[in-house]
């Protein structure tokens, strides 16, 4: 079956610093990746997504992410976290056949201190 | 226009209520999805329709009741529920080719059961 790790649970980085959260997956086949983006109380915004082509993707808010094949891995970046970025992220996986529902990750935590 | 909506946006009900989340998208999507989420955890699905036809009940107690009357509008009917229930329940909807369709999520509704 299908699964989706993010290593970290919690990550605090300083306002204006780089910012790289990871992302696993485990899939037989070419999985399609997202990052959501989840302030507290608030429903989940979708940040990117890679489904073919170029491996590195633009989403919103300055944040971008890169499908390394050999590695299983869709990494999220931002080259200068703002104080708004403070929220959860997931990263999920969707599957072209089987069950029609994307697989999340448990999360992580950003905070970001001033 | 990405927009789901959900009402309410709180809700506090008693273990005797009957009481009825409600979604509404207006993207022409033809897949809706009911999710629930607990405090600092990913969102577990529960309920998906595809063309207004339950295609996936992720073995959700039969206190929760999904229906879909038309394809623009989701409802959850919710009767009898546990304490244990109380979470941030979440409507998504999607269009495409399964796997490659970009699920777009409302604001949710907070439940309270006391």
């Amino acid at each position: 079956a299908q699964s989706v790790t993010q290593p970290d649970i919690h990550i605090t980085v300083s306002e204006g610093a780089s910012l790289e959260l990871r992302c696993n997956y485990s899939y037989g086949a070419t999985p399609y990746l997202f990052w959501y983006v989840q302030s507290p109380g608030q429903g989940l915004q979708l940040l990117l997504k890679y489904f073919s082509g170029d491996t590195l993707v633009q989403g919103i808010k300055g944040f971008e992410a890169e499908f390394k094949r050999s590695q299983s891995s869709f990494n999220l970046r931002k080259p200068s976290v703002h104080w708004s970025d403070a929220a959860e992220y997931f990263c999920a996986v969707g599957l072209e056949t089987g069950r029609r529902a994307l697989t999340f990750g448990s999360g992580t935590r950003l905070q970001v201190q001033p | 226009d990405t927009e789901v909506t959900q009402t309410p946006k709180h809700l506090v009900m008693g273990m005797t209520n009957k009481k009825s989340l409600k979604c509404e998208q207006h993207m022409g999507h033809r897949a809706m999805y009911w999710y629930k989420q607990k405090a600092k955890k990913p969102p577990e699905l529960m309920f998906v329709y595809s063309y207004e036809k339950l295609s996936i009940n992720e073995s959700v107690p039969s206190r929760f009741s999904p229906e879909c009357p038309n394809s623009s509008l989701l409802n959850l009917h919710l009767h009898a529920l546990q304490p244990e229930d109380s979470a941030l329940y979440l409507c998504a909807s999607s269009q495409g080719r399964q796997g490659r369709e970009t699920q777009y999520f409302g604001p949710g509704t907070r439940l309270l059961v006391l």
